[in-house]
């Protein structure tokens, strides 16, 4: 168990809605990560935040925003679903901003777009 | 931005062999490179790391090598055990930023 919590485990939807994947990072630390795995993209980075702010941004569709909450929880908000965004999204945190700090993954929420 | 290639995609090994996964990627910038296993079904993990200050880098059966004038880096797993069996990712990125380009995985599986 890495500390970092993310829910829901499972999420079924239907194309064209709206859904919010919530992420929990360890206690302590201020960086939050998500990444998006797929079987034809891998594993792709979407979006930092550290304490609060934005800090890069990747591959991220304009479809798709995020935040980070002043108790560090972050949420990825997903909205006019289309059956590509169905893949396991992975939230990570680290203590710090920036690659000197290991990044510990949450479980992943698994999203199926029917 | 930075592009990160894994070989091989698949390799099968017998117990108590070698394996061997390269990596290479495209940005001279980058300047950390971790690597993570994922079991089937779970989260990566962090196995081993390498700066661009470092060469080579060891942790028991673990190894990961970096040639920075080629752009190419590797992990070195010797005495493979059939729980080794997951599949590996390589990643770059910036020490100054924690955004961490993946390679595609390799799926190691280890034969009792």
């Amino acid at each position: 168990d890495s500390g970092v919590t993310q829910t829901p485990k499972h999420l079924i939807t239907a194309t064209g809605q709206r859904v919010t994947l919530r992420c929990s990072p360890r206690s302590g630390d201020l960086s939050v990560y998500w990444y998006q795995q797929s079987l034809d993209q891998g594993l792709q980075f979407l979006i930092h935040y550290y304490n609060g702010e934005e800090r890069a941004k990747g591959n991220i569709l304009e479809r798709f925003s995020a935040q980070q909450f002043p108790d560090l929880h972050s949420e990825l908000n997903l909205s006019s679903l289309e059956l590509g965004d169905s893949a396991l999204y992975f939230c990570a945190s680290s203590v710090g901003s920036g690659g000197a700090y290991e990044q510990f993954f949450g479980p992943g929420t698994r999203l199926t777009v029917l | 931005g930075e592009n990160v290639e894994q070989h091989p995609s698949t390799l099968s090994v017998q117990e108590g062999d070698s394996a061997v996964i390269k990596c290479t990627y495209s940005d001279s910038a980058s300047n950390y490179f971790p690597w993570y296993k994922q079991e089937l079904g779970k989260r990566p993990q962090l196995i081993i790391d390498i700066r661009s200050n470092v060469g080579e880098k060891k942790d028991q059966r673990i190894a990961v090598t970096l040639n920075k004038t080629a752009k190419h880096f590797s992990l070195h797993i010797t005495e493979t055990q059939p729980e080794d069996s997951a599949v590996y990712f390589c990643a770059a990125s910036l020490l100054r930023y924690g955004k961490l380009t993946f390679g595609q995985g390799t799926i190691l599986t280890v034969h009792p």
